[in-house]
């Protein structure tokens, strides 16, 4: 079956640090990509997506490109704030709009 | 515009009492989800509707858990009886369409069951 799977965390870093998050990815077809973020105490927010392979998701300086060659959908960010700290989870949508989603990693920026 | 809401936020109950979760999705939204989170991984549906039918509920535990959505709008989710394990966050999304497009997430209501 479809599965995700990214990097454990925590994940800490300075101020104005370069953030990658791995995520890979097993499945039939041909998914849909996406970043969730989870900030303390509220729901999950999609940070980006991308719906067929090249493409590239970015918002809010966050980047990642869908990789079928290595399925993979890497999350970047040139340079981390401290309001970037949340718990940031990969995901994949399959054809049957099933969502799975991977186990989540949690960012914490210092100042 | 209002999000995703859910009520309660927090619920403690002990083992083999019953406990129902409320959520109201954003106006428009025919499709609604619940969602299990456990500490430490990332959510797993239990239950997507499409307006008042239940679509996709291969991984609800029937034995214990249910979910209504009568009117096509708020849904509610129960367990009866809960058990140790139940303690997790029930979150509720919603999205327009057939389940294709963009979820939004409530703040989820996290169960403790002692």
């Amino acid at each position: 079956g479809n599965s995700v799977t990214q990097m454990e965390g925590p994940v800490t870093l300075s101020e104005e640090a370069f953030l990658t998050i791995n995520c890979t990815y097993t499945a039939t077809g041909y998914p849909s990509l996406f970043w969730y973020v989870q900030y303390p105490g509220e729901g999950l927010q999609l940070l980006l997506k991308a719906t067929k392979a090249d493409d590239k998701g970015s918002n809010k300086g966050f980047e990642a490109t869908y990789r079928k060659e290595t399925t993979s959908f890497h999350l970047e960010k040139g340079s981390v704030q401290v309001s970037d700290s949340a718990v940031y989870f990969c995901a994949l949508k399959g054809g049957t709009y099933k969502y799975i989603f991977g186990t989540g990693t949690r960012l914490k920026v210092l100042a | 515009e209002a999000g995703v809401v859910q009520s309660p936020r927090y619920k403690i109950i002990e083992k083999k009492q019953p406990v129902a979760f409320w959520c109201n999705p954003i106006s428009g939204h025919n499709t609604l989800y619940w969602y299990l989170q456990n500490l430490g991984q990332g959510p797993e549906l239990l239950i997507r509707y499409e307006n008042e039918e239940a679509v996709d509920d291969s991984q609800l535990p029937k034995d214990r858990f249910s979910a209504e959505r009568l009117k096509g709008v708020d849904s509610t989710l129960k367990i009866q009886p809960a058990e140790l394990g139940d303690s997790a966050v029930y979150l509720c999304a919603s999205s327009f369409g057939q389940g294709g497009n963009e979820q939004f997430f409530g703040p989820g209501t996290r169960l403790t069951v002692l």
